[in-house]
């Protein structure tokens, strides 16, 4: 199976501050199709994940253009511009180029 | 838009089978395209993908689990059920079901259900 890392693992940010997170992939994402099959979710407090980029780059119906995600290959980084309270919750990248699918273990997220 | 609602057994006892149904409204459970997983989270930990079944009522199952894991559909009811057996303590989780199209982002989840595995 693919293994996917995350970093960081917590994250405590000031509301209207940039924050960052790392996903590493043992393998490449990069499909011969030209797709990248990385992802990311986002769990708020009691709720299901949501999805907020998928194949790298492209956010989901919905989700506000303070969320960026880039990378290539097996190093991919999700960006807020400027996080807001409702940002909470626990981050996910996922891989789907194999089965089975692998979630990241997750970066928590909070408020300072 | 597609919603997702799991229903089931929320207690299950060690070695018995859990068994769990996904009602999908909104949307055809037999479009092409689309495949139907589960996914499950034990209390306080990470994501873990179960299985899936496809429009085409192929399967594919967590190596993980493989051996105890059955996915089926029942088109009629627009529903798709999990059934895991022998199941364990390790068993016990918050159970997802959710919806996105082949090898790609699941785009729809049901609220979870949590399923505890106690004597």
């Amino acid at each position: 199976d693919i293994v996917m890392t995350q970093t960081p693992l917590s994250l405590s940010v000031t509301p209207g501050q940039p924050a960052s997170i790392s996903c590493k992939s043992s393998q490449s994402l990069l499909h011969s199709d030209g797709k990248t099959y990385l992802y990311w979710y986002l769990q708020k407090p009691g709720q299901p994940p949501q999805l907020l980029i998928y194949e790298v780059s492209n956010r989901f119906s919905g989700v506000p253009d303070r969320f960026s995600g880039s990378g290539s290959g097996t190093d991919f980084t999700l960006k807020i511009s400027r996080v807001e309270a409702e940002d909470v919750g626990v981050y996910y990248c996922m891989q789907s180029i194999q089965l089975p699918p692998i979630f990241g273990p997750g970066t928590k997220v909070d408020i300072k | 838009q597609l919603q997702l609602q799991e229903s089931g057994s929320g207690l299950v006892k060690p070695s018995q089978t859990l068994s769990l149904t996904c009602a999908v409204s909104g949307g055809s459970i037999s479009s092409g395209g689309y495949s139907w997983s589960w996914i499950r989270q034990p209390p306080g930990k990470g994501l873990e993908w179960i299985g899936y079944i496809y429009h085409s009522g192929s399967t594919y199952y967590n190596p993980s689990l493989k051996s105890r894991v059955t996915i089926s559909v029942d088109r009629s009811k627009n529903q798709f059920s999990l059934k895991l057996s022998s199941v364990t303590a390790a068993d016990t989780a918050v159970y997802y079901c959710a919806g996105g199209p082949l090898a790609g982002p699941f785009d729809y989840w049901g609220q979870g259900t949590l399923v505890t595995v106690s004597s």
